[in-house]
């Protein structure tokens, strides 16, 4: 398996525009979580999926923030209008619902908004 | 309250010398699993080691122990014979099996290991 992916990996944007990250989970995992890791927060757990319902949201910050799960393998998460304080690393990842269940993280994506 | 404390922002330690890197945990939950990753600067997170609460036995990978003391909620990493691809960023999570949130990864804030030639 190609573990989990997530795009764009790098994405600068200006102030206002929308910014859309995507993510594909290793075929077979239940669960989908987005976190975002900046210095000042560390990571945050934004949102999380299961059999792609969303579950537990209460970590998205703002209305400005929303999470999609239209399939099993594919999930985004949209900002409309990006602010500077958005910018961050924002990773993807995966689990199954049984047994030990660790967390298969993506490469992340790495936001600047200008 | 914290339910993940890592208490050393960051630490050192001499190339082929053992490190410990400290974590205690807070829940009511009897049935949990802990969870270490290691972030290198290039910026993903990699699974090290698991370990259940009902695990009889400290787990291992390699070079990776966990040194589980239940009792006093406390899940060490300790990493035997450093090398330098070791320096990198260490978290602590957990698991809690039994919550109505079980599908969540609690984190602590961290460890920044570095590792001196």
């Amino acid at each position: 398996d190609a573990g989990v992916i997530q795009s764009p990996r790098h994405e600068v944007t200006e102030m206002g525009q929308e910014v859309t990250l995507r993510c594909k989970p290793i075929s077979g995992h239940d669960y989908l979580f987005w976190y975002r890791q900046t210095m000042m927060r560390g990571l945050e757990l934004l949102i999380y999926f299961n059999n792609n319902v969303p579950i537990d949201d209460s970590g998205m910050p703002e209305d400005r923030f929303s999470a999609k799960m239209p399939n099993a393998s594919f999930s985004t998460l949209k900002i409309q209008p990006s602010e500077p304080r958005d910018s961050a690393v924002y990773f993807c990842a995966s689990s199954l619902r049984v047994g030990r269940a660790e967390q298969f993280f993506g490469p992340g994506t790495r936001l600047t908004v200008l | 309250a914290q339910k993940i404390t890592q208490t050393q922002p960051g630490m050192f330690v001499q190339e082929k010398e053992a490190v410990t890197l400290d974590c205690t945990y807070d829940t009511s939950d009897p049935s949990y699993g802990l969870f270490w990753y290691k972030q290198p600067s290039s910026g993903e997170m990699i699974f090290l080691i698991y370990q259940g609460s009902y695990d009889q036995q400290n787990a291992t990978e390699g070079r990776y122990s966990l040194n589980f003391q239940k009792a006093r909620k406390s899940a060490n990493l300790v990493i035997s014979a450093s090398q330098l691809g070791d320096s990198a960023m260490y978290f602590c999570a957990m698991r809690e099996f039994l919550s109505s949130n079980t599908g969540k990864l609690i984190f602590g804030q961290g460890t920044t290991l570095q590792v001196k030639p």
